[in-house]
């Protein structure tokens, strides 16, 4: 059974601070992984998928890594904003989405 | 964009009584999916689909059912609600050429509780 972990489970940087969230997987075994936010109360967004053959993906002031054989993907936010203050969860894919349990950012004006 | 629409953001209900959550999506997604999602559990899922009339089991379907009569709506349905059941519920959709490589999209939620 695949167990995804996130660390930290919370972070809180001042404005401007790059932000670097983990993740770690423990079967190597999957078709992609997917960066979400979510925001309280709400759904998730999709921000990124990284597809199992690819080592990164960029969008913005977003960049996720991934290294299948290590079991472990990172999503770095440049220059990070009061904004970008959500709940980021990762998944990841074998026909099914196995999700962590979270990364709770607080950025601070 | 791709739109999930849920039906209710926030539902009451009692115990023991019949419960309907409609999902229903616009962008012709073959893939839908249900999850719940509590606090220090995460989001787990309960059904998926991957075209009309077709469902299978996630990893928590007791007590849960589902229906899926066309491509765009697929419902959620507790038979007989209990106040273990009172979560946050989301819908999501993908398209299909692999059910994994696709992202998925999902809607804002269903917060239900159960009194």
């Amino acid at each position: 059974k695949q167990e995804v972990t996130q660390i930290p489970a919370a972070l809180s940087v001042p404005e401007g601070e790059n932000l670097v969230l983990n993740c770690s997987f423990t079967d190597s075994a999957i078709y992609n992984l997917q960066w979400f936010r979510q925001d309280p109360g709400k759904g998730l967004t999709s921000l990124l998928l990284i597809q199992s053959s690819q080592r990164e993906q960029t969008s913005g002031r977003l960049n996720a890594s991934l290294d299948k054989s290590s079991g472990r993907s990172t999503l770095y936010i440049a220059a990070s904003q009061p904004g970008d203050s959500a709940t980021y969860l990762c998944a990841v894919s074998d026909y099914k989405l196995s999700f962590g349990a979270g990364t709770t950012v607080t950025v601070r004006a | 964009d791709v739109k999930v629409t849920q039906s209710s953001r926030y539902l009451v209900k009692r115990t023991g009584e019949k419960v309907f959550l409609e999902c229903v999506q616009d962008m012709d997604h073959e893939n839908m999916f249900w999850y719940r999602q509590d606090p220090g559990l995460g989001l787990r899922l309960i059904y998926f689909s991957y075209d009309v009339k077709m469902k299978e089991k996630g990893d928590i379907p007791e007590g849960y059912s589902v229906s899926r009569e066309k491509k765009e709506r697929f419902s959620l349905i507790l038979e007989s609600a209990s106040t273990n059941q009172t979560s946050m519920y989301l819908c999501a959709s993908s398209r299909t050429q692999g059910i994994g490589n696709q992202p998925q999209h999902f809607g804002d939620g269903t917060r239900l509780s159960i009194l």
